[in-house]
């Protein structure tokens, strides 16, 4: 099946700094979504991101399908952006259109 | 607002019970899908539906049924409890096939 790596599996960072996270797949792919996980563990859908570049206040994403990677950024990070970043992926009708999350990145931001 | 509710929040149940964990979204959305969370494993597919009366497998689907008879539920049942299968389980649900996924708050099971 697909592999879905995402980097850095841990970052710690003091508030007001900024951060990328990289999303690598080995597959074309119909589809790619970025979800963050709070403390309280709830996901919450950030973007839908098939291709090109969306934004979304403090938070940025970018997908470049034909070089199969995902982009996102978080500019001021603040101490309610901790929690655990997952990228996901759909290959579409052969696998059921169904996501692959990859095994995320856990984001602390410090006071 | 539309959302998805799961129950229970929380089980604790003894191995070789049959449970259910149900799923129930006011989106009106045909696809809904059961995940697990585990440390060092991420977000893993169990089970999907497109639809009423539709049914898929998903990666880790031993173990686990779901049916679904109407749009709004997809109760998500395992036939006789594992230790392994203590585990965070998730609903989500979707509009349309690679729409934006909306998930729940999350089932904690406990497999005493």
């Amino acid at each position: 099946g697909i592999q879905v790596e995402q980097s850095p599996p841990d970052l710690i960072l003091q508030e007001g700094a900024n951060s990328t996270l990289r999303c690598n797949f080995s597959d074309s792919v119909n589809n790619l979504q970025w979800f963050h996980q709070n403390p309280w563990g709830q996901l919450i859908n950030l973007f839908y991101i098939p291709s090109g570049t969306k934004q979304n206040g403090r938070l940025s994403a970018t997908t470049v399908a034909t070089e199969r990677y995902s982009l996102l950024y978080i500019s001021s990070s603040q101490t309610t952006d901790s929690g655990v970043y997952f990228c996901a992926v759909e290959l579409g009708r052969n696998s059921g259109y169904a996501l692959n999350f990859g095994k995320g990145t856990s984001l602390l931001v410090t006071p | 607002d539309a959302e998805i509710t799961q129950s229970p929040r929380h089980k604790i149940t003894e191995t070789g019970r049959q449970v259910t964990l149900a799923c129930h979204q006011t989106w009106n959305h045909n696809n809904m899908f059961w995940y697990r969370q585990d440390l060092g494993h991420g977000l893993r597919l169990i089970h999907y539906s497109y639809g009423v009366q539709d049914t898929n497998k998903g990666e880790v689907s031993d173990g686990y049924s779901v049916s679904r008879s109407n749009t709004e539920d997809l109760p998500l049942t395992l036939e006789s409890a594992a230790s392994s299968q203590t585990s965070v389980y998730f609903c989500a649900s979707s509009r349309l096939q690679g729409s934006p996924l909306h998930f729940g708050n999350g089932t904690r099971l406990t497999v005493t």
